[in-house]
């Protein structure tokens, strides 16, 4: 069975801050990783997806991948309180076409 | 920006009613999708669909739900004799090409059903 783990949170933290979002996978075989950010209510929005172990980053976004320790950080610089969502992270392997989700982590970010 | 649309938007059936629900996906895109979410849970697969035919399933995805394809724009997702378990938001959803590290996938705004 692929899972994906996150930790529920809440996690809050201040504005301007720097969140960290961590995310396990538990299927060896998954190669791409992807961050959402879903609103209450809304559907899924991709923040950014990273496949290769190390950093990579994309404005106030930093995605890690380690893949020996099966584990995905998201890092939010500069938090603001539009930030504040449930953040998913999915997981995929080469072969089949679904991805597996983790059962997100609420962020609030406090003004 | 090219977006993922879905219908209805919200909607109530009774237990044991069929329900379609719609979708119209990206139009370049290839691969389609169906996610559902029951409230305070996990994003769940469903079905892909590729070249007019189901290319993956879930176990959640059994004889009760059928996935159709009936002209070139629209994609629906077939729920017979509904259960109040089936209660959830339902996303579609469509990628350009196979999910991979370059093609990932875009959601719609999803489609609520309550089923009373």
């Amino acid at each position: 069975q692929k899972e994906v783990e996150q930790n529920s949170g809440p996690l809050s933290v201040p504005e301007g801050a720097i969140a960290s979002l961590n995310c396990t996978y538990s299927d060896r075989g998954s190669q791409s990783f992807f961050w959402y950010r879903q609103y209450s209510g809304k559907s899924p929005e991709l923040i950014m997806f990273i496949y290769s172990n190390g950093d990579k980053e994309d404005g106030r976004f930093t995605a890690q991948l380690n893949k020996a320790s099966q584990y995905v950080s998201l890092l939010i610089r500069d938090s603001q309180p539009s930030d504040s969502a449930t953040y998913l992270c999915a997981a995929k392997d080469n072969y089949g076409q679904n991805f597996v989700f983790g059962p997100g982590t609420r962020l609030s970010v406090l003004p | 920006e090219p977006e993922v649309t879905q219908t209805p938007s919200h909607q109530v059936t009774q237990m044991g009613q069929e329900v379609i629900l719609r979708c119209v996906p990206i139009s370049n895109h290839l691969y389609f999708y169906w996610y559902r979410q029951i409230l305070g849970q996990k994003v769940e697969f469903l079905v892909s669909f590729y070249n007019n035919e189901i290319s993956e399933k879930s176990e959640i995805f059994d004889d009760q739900f059928s996935v159709e394809r009936p002209d070139g724009s629209n994609f629906t997702l077939k729920i017979r004799s509904t259960k109040l378990e089936d209660s959830a938001m339902y996303f579609c959803a469509s990628s350009e090409g196979r999910p991979s590290s370059g093609n990932t996938i875009y959601f719609g705004e999803g489609s609520w059903l309550t089923v009373v």
